[in-house]
């Protein structure tokens, strides 16, 4: 049973352009959300996060926005850059569940 | 930054012997240490926490004797795969926690294990 969700596997945008990575989860008791970037034979390195009972939080051109309602989170990079180009996952705690990742490919 | 140092980041093996792989925190104290395993086009599944001095929890249908798990130390854990088959093969990442609870993980850059 998938508990963290990431129903894009890949996402292919513009440079320049806003890229939104969505992610949905099951378990009302998930309090806080991590973003992590990933490139090919590296671990993965740490975003953004954010607290449940927060609905927003900026780093820079990260923007993660929850929806606890709709158990949703999405991860907005704006303007997105070709050096973003990498997979995406999203993770959950209080146990860290990652979902399946989206691959972002950002094109000149 | 924090740093985690995974080794060997690839190894072949024959099978039935046993692999293991380290995992080392370089510049802060580990006190809770993660084991994931990653298959092609899929997430990663964590597979055990290790908290030094004590023995790690492993997660569901996780094989605790066939993935030994060692936390001697704040710096250095270390999973060992015991009598490795072919279906062993897989991305082995481990990630370290320095303090508190939520904090952002810090990861190895993973092990690419073969088992012929």
């Amino acid at each position: 049973d998938q508990q963290v969700k990431q129903n894009s596997p890949s996402l292919s945008v513009q440079e320049g352009r806003i890229s939104i990575l969505n992610c949905d989860y099951t378990n009302s008791m998930f309090d806080y959300f991590l973003w992590y970037k990933k490139y090919p034979a590296e671990g993965p390195t740490f975003l953004i996060s954010i607290s449940s009972i927060k609905d927003k939080n900026e780093d820079g051109r990260f923007t993660v926005f929850l929806n606890k309602s709709a158990k949703h989170l999405s991860l907005h990079i704006v303007p997105s850059q070709p050096g973003d180009s990498a997979v995406y996952f999203c993770a959950a705690t209080p146990k860290l569940i990652f979902g399946t990742g989206t691959r972002l490919q950002v094109f000149p | 930054g924090a740093v985690v140092s995974q080794h060997p980041s690839w190894v072949i093996c024959k099978s039935g012997t046993s692999v293991k792989i380290e995992c080392r925190s370089l510049d802060f104290q580990a006190t809770t240490m993660f084991w994931y395993r990653q298959f092609p086009k899929q997430s990663l599944m964590l597979m055990a926490t290790s908290n030094e001095g004590s023995k790690a929890t492993y997660e569901q249908g996780v094989e605790k004797d066939k993935f030994l798990i060692n936390h001697a130390s704040l710096t250095l854990s270390t999973l060992t795969v015991t009598s490795a088959h072919p279906e062993d093969s897989s991305f082995y990442i481990c990630s370290a926690s320095d303090s508190s609870y939520n904090s952002p993980l810090h990861f190895g850059n993973g092990t690419r294990l073969t088992v012929t």
